[in-house]
Formats: C-alpha cells, structure tokens, sequence
C-alpha cells in the first residue's frame, strides 16, 4: 500500500441515499484534508483534521459529515446532497512539521442524481 | 483577498520545446510555500516544485523551474524539453499557516508530437 488510498473511485448516490467515501494514508503523516475539485473552480478546502482533531471547518454544510477515527483514516459522509454537489472529492495529507507539501490520493467521482 | 490567479486556462507546445505557466497571488504575508502541482487525466495529483517565499533564489527541479517575484507576487513554472508525460492539469497553491492552501483554477497543458 502507497500514499493516499481513497474509495470509492465513482460514486453514484440519489439525492435521498446515504454514503460514504473513505480515505487511508500510509504516510505517518498527522493532519488530514477533504478538497471539492469543480470543473474551472479552485480546489475548495472542506475540512482538515489535525492528530484527529477538526481544525478547519469551511462553512460546509452539515449534509457533508467528516469522521477521523485514527490518523491514518478519514471519512466523507453523504446525505440528501443535490446535484449541484457533484464533483471529484480529494483526500490529501500532510506532515505538519514539514514544509507543508500535500499527498493527494486519486479522488472519488460522485455523482448526484 | 486571498487569491491565485491562474490567467491561462490552455496552454499547448510542442514536444521537446520550453513553456511558461503564469500564476499570480495575493496575500498581504511575507511567510508563505509556493507550489506547482500536476494533475495528470485519471490521477492524483502530485506536486512538481515548491517555492519558500523567504528564498530569493528559484527552485528547479530537473525539467521543472520557477520565476518567483515575490513584490509583484508572481510565481511562473516553467518546463523545459517538454514530454508528452507532461501533459495534465497545472495548479498554483500556496500555504498560509499550517493547514491553509489556497489553489488556483489550474492550466490545462498539451504536449504535441
């Protein structure tokens, strides 16, 4: 296993389902982030954790859940999102005594119907 | 504001020839990361150089160099002998901070045989 794994790599939800999207690293590294990647958009921070704590919260709306249950993990949870939120969701990571570089993982591809 | 400016959304060269991405930002820090990352189609992202703003000499990495002017807050990659692996989506990002990454809109950059 290398860097940042993330599942699923599509995603397909209704907009009443619940899902979720998972997020593994295997770097050591101890902070944690969920990007939204739109077409012609900048990368749109969403949550960062540090040693499993929330640090960043950017006035997501509570229909995206984040869950950081060790520092290697990180979860997206999903419900009753609206079409408009479909997008490519980034994991990445990142040693914080470091020079900052991000680890992205692949991206998961939701769609929402 | 805090902001990158990524004013090409296209760029294309020819195999083996030289091509300079511009990005712009602004920040009223003086401390701060530079980065350029690659998108290739269907992959993470990975970064290609990185830039501290207290360094008045530009970063190379092997094909990969920068023109940092840190008054006028412009920050061009520019890639020498382009390959057709080079081709993917280009981000200008800095870091504010520990966990603030701020991301352009990116260039989209075509390699031609």
């Amino acid at each position: 296993e290398t860097g940042v794994t993330q599942t699923p790599r599509h995603l397909v939800m209704g907009m009443t389902n619940k899902k979720s999207l998972k997020c593994e690293q295997h770097l050591g590294h101890n902070a944690m982030y969920w990007y939204k990647q739109s077409a012609k958009k900048p990368l749109e921070l969403m949550f960062v954790y540090s040693l499993e704590e929330r640090v960043e919260n950017n006035s997501v709306p509570s229909r995206f859940s984040p869950e950081c249950p060790n520092s290697s993990h990180l979860f997206l949870h999903l419900h009753t999102l609206q079409p408009v939120e479909s997008a490519l969701y980034l994991c990445a990571s990142s040693q914080e005594a470091n020079t900052g570089e991000l680890f992205f993982g692949e991206g998961s591809r939701l769609t929402v119907l | 504001a805090q902001t990158v400016t990524q004013s090409q959304p296209e760029m294309s060269v020819q195999e083996a020839e030289t091509v300079t991405l511009s990005c712009t930002y602004d920040t009223s820090e003086s401390d701060y990361y530079l980065f350029w990352y690659k998108q290739p189609p269907s992959r993470q992202m990975i970064l290609v150089i990185r830039q501290e703003a207290y360094k008045q000499q530009n970063a190379t990495e092997n094909r990969f160099s920068v023109n940092f002017q840190k008054a006028a807050k412009s920050f061009s990659l520019k890639i020498s002998d382009s390959q057709l692996g080079d081709a993917a989506m280009y981000f200008c990002a800095y870091r504010l901070g520990t966990y603030k990454y701020i991301f352009g809109t990116g260039t989209r950059l075509k390699v031609l045989a």
